[in-house]
């Protein structure tokens, strides 16, 4: 079974430019996070979707960063214009769906981000 | 909020000597702990979890880590360290209320491995 993947693997741009990163869940995993870390400090939680839904968004740092996920299975986020303070790693990780108690995340190899 | 605090950034242990990595919560209701490891150049992999089940909990690799209550810690041991386990871990939490079960992270702590 094919992991969570993320494309690309690296991406630099400057400043004032649009990135968008791409991730594939597990297939089936109806839960699908974006996380970052930046410059080696802690990896903080962007987003979660459920399915296509938003479920909870409370991480996006500002309304530079676009997360879409239309019909459930990948999603994107992009980031225009990109900033300095954007650059770091950016994980995707997906989960089963299921009521009650707290499925695995798997996680993507990421994507690092470099802006110039 | 919900904090995770790892003492150490680095650690370096010798080849066949114990590992202990520290972990701290903030919260004063138990939550979902977890630690995962990071190899270079692959994703986040999950080494092990406590979801109020037994305190002592066992994961992959031989490493374990055990949840106390009264010390808010969830640190991870290895009884003897190999070479392969040179990687970066993180803690991590989820808490109990949180209906979209995103996790918190600590800072991370990179065991290095002296042959």
């Amino acid at each position: 079974e094919a992991g969570v993947t993320q494309f690309p693997s690296h991406s630099v741009i400057e400043k004032g430019q649009t990135v968008t990163l791409r991730c594939d869940p597990i297939s089936g995993h109806d839960n699908l996070y974006w996380y970052r870390r930046v410059m080696g400090k802690e990896i903080k939680f962007l987003l979660h979707f459920v399915k296509e839904s938003k479920q909870d968004e409370s991480g996006m740092p500002n309304n530079r960063f676009l997360a879409e996920r239309t019909g459930g299975t990948y999603s994107t986020l992009k980031v225009q214009p990109a900033e300095l303070e954007d650059s770091g790693v950016y994980f995707c990780a997906s989960s089963q769906r299921r009521s009650g108690g707290h499925n695995e995340q798997f996680f993507g190899p990421g994507t690092r981000l470099t802006v110039l | 909020a919900q904090s995770v605090t790892q003492l150490g950034s680095h650690v370096s242990v010798s080849e066949g000597a114990l590992v202990l990595l520290r972990c701290n919560y903030s919260s004063s209701v138990p939550p979902y702990l977890f630690w995962y490891v990071q190899y270079p150049n692959q994703g986040l992999q999950l080494l092990l979890k406590y979801t109020s089940a037994a305190t002592l909990v066992k994961g992959i690799n031989g490493f374990e880590a055990e949840f106390k209550k009264s010390e808010t810690s969830f640190h991870l041991t290895k009884p003897s360290a190999h070479m392969s386990d040179a990687a970066e871990y993180f803690c991590a939490v989820s808490d109990l209320g949180d209906s979209s079960y995103k996790l918190i992270f600590g800072s991370g702590t990179r065991l290095l491995v002296r042959p």
